[in-house]
This record gives C-alpha cells, sequence and structure tokens, in this order.
C-alpha cells in the first residue's frame, strides 16, 4: 500500500540554523515524490519536485531534497532558516498518471530567534 | 483567475444539514482533484476529474459524499447529512494535467455543529 512516513511532529530551530525534515515512503511503483509548505490560513504551495534524474533536487525559498531509493526518504534540507519559514510541511508521494497523491501528516516548524 | 479559489471560505452547518462548497480551478486545468484536511492530519485524497469526468471516487468517505464538474471547470463537492466528523478543511486543487503540480486553493473549513 502507498503511504508516507514524516516521523517528525514537530521540530523547533533557531534561527540561522540548519533544518533536516525527513520523510519516508513506500509506494509499488517509481514514485513521484512532492514537498509541499502550508501557512496558516493559506493553501498548499509546491516547495520542490522530484520526477527522475539527479536526485538532489532545488526548489523554492532556498530548499532542497534529496532522493534515496535504497532508504525509501526523499529529506528536505535547508542550509540556513529564516523566521518566514515557520510552518506545516507535508511530504507526498506521486503516481505517474498524476491523478492521486498521498500525504504525510506533516511537519510544524517553529523557527526560534 | 490567478489562483485556485474557494468558496465559501468558512462554514458552519448543524448537524443533518446540506452543503455544498464550490471551487473554482485555474483556467485551462484539465485535472481538479479534492482532499479531505482533518485538523493535524495531510490532507487526504477524496476524488479527481479530468475535464468533466469523475475518473477516481475512491476517496469519498461514504454515498453522503459527492462532487461534480459538470462543464469541465467549476467543481462542486456536496456533503449531505452532515456529521460532526466531517468537520474538516476540504482542499481543492488544480493542474494541467498528467506528473504537473497540483495549485491548491486556501480551503474551506467546515465545522458541523
Amino acid at each position: 500500500a502507498q503511504s508516507v512516513t514524516q516521523p517528525d511532529i514537530h521540530i523547533t530551530v533557531s534561527e540561522g540554523a540548519s533544518l533536516e525534515l525527513r520523510c519516508n515512503y513506500s509506494y509499488g511503483a517509481t514514485p513521484y515524490l512532492f514537498w509541499y509548505v502550508q501557512s496558516p490560513g493559506q493553501g498548499l504551495q509546491l516547495l520542490l519536485k522530484y520526477f527522475s534524474g539527479d536526485t538532489l533536487v532545488q526548489g523554492i525559498k532556498g530548499f532542497e531534497a534529496e532522493f534515496k531509493r535504497s532508504q525509501s526518504s526523499f529529506n528536505l534540507r535547508k542550509p540556513s532558516v529564516h523566521w518566514s519559514d515557520a510552518a506545516e510541511y507535508f511530504c507526498a508521494v506521486g503516481a505517474s498518471t498524476g491523478n492521486q497523491f498521498y500525504f504525510g501528516t506533516g511537519t510544524s516548524l517553529t523557527v526560534i530567534p | 483567475g490567478a489562483g485556485v479559489s474557494q468558496s465559501p471560505r468558512y462554514k458552519v452547518a448543524k448537524r443533518g444539514q446540506d452543503v455544498a462548497l464550490r471551487c473554482d480551478p485555474i483556467s485551462g486545468h484539465v485535472s481538479l482533484f479534492w482532499y479531505q484536511q482533518a485538523l493535524g492530519q495531510g490532507p487526504e485524497f477524496l476524488t479527481y476529474f479530468q475535464n468533466e469526468a469523475q475518473l477516481d471516487k475512491s476517496g469519498l468517505p461514504s454515498d453522503r459524499f459527492f462532487a461534480e464538474r459538470p462543464e469541465g471547470s467549476v467543481s462542486t463537492l456536496k456533503i449531505q447529512r452532515t456529521q460532526q466528523e466531517d468537520s474538516a478543511v476540504y482542499l481543492c486543487a488544480s493542474s494541467l494535467g498528467g506528473n504537473n503540480e497540483q495549485f491548491f486553493g486556501p480551503g474551506t473549513r467546515l465545522t458541523v455543529l
């Protein structure tokens, strides 16, 4: 069965510190992987996506993620966190046909000054 | 339009009432998705349209949930005889189809008393 696990429910980091949000997936075929960010009262915004090719993908707002097939992981990273990065982050896996997404339960990020 | 819009943004219903939630996708987007996001959870897939055809409704939780997109543009999610467990944020997303990015609306927060 398809599923996405985000083991960290909540993470707190200091502004300027590095960040890594974990995502593990279970998917029967080649996964299409996504990271979305959701600010309070806002819709989900795509940060980055992986379909194929280079396993290190760059996204918006200075985020990057690395696809590791052997570990079934797609962790999100940022070298230096800004206060405006405080939000909820969701990892998702999709079908190649593009007609269904499976989301993780999300990781809530708090940034302290 | 510039983005996906949803109305109303907030809806309070008494248990047993019927509700209708509207989604206006980005113009030209052939694919449209509905998701349900319970408090503290990730979005869960409800149903998917390609143009006016509802290709997948496997995520609809019961036969009280019904979605339509009669002209391949605006979509309505209808919930009949609402129950307290229907309280959630209902998200709509649209895309160009295939593996293209899904663009999300701000959601409708439904509270059933």
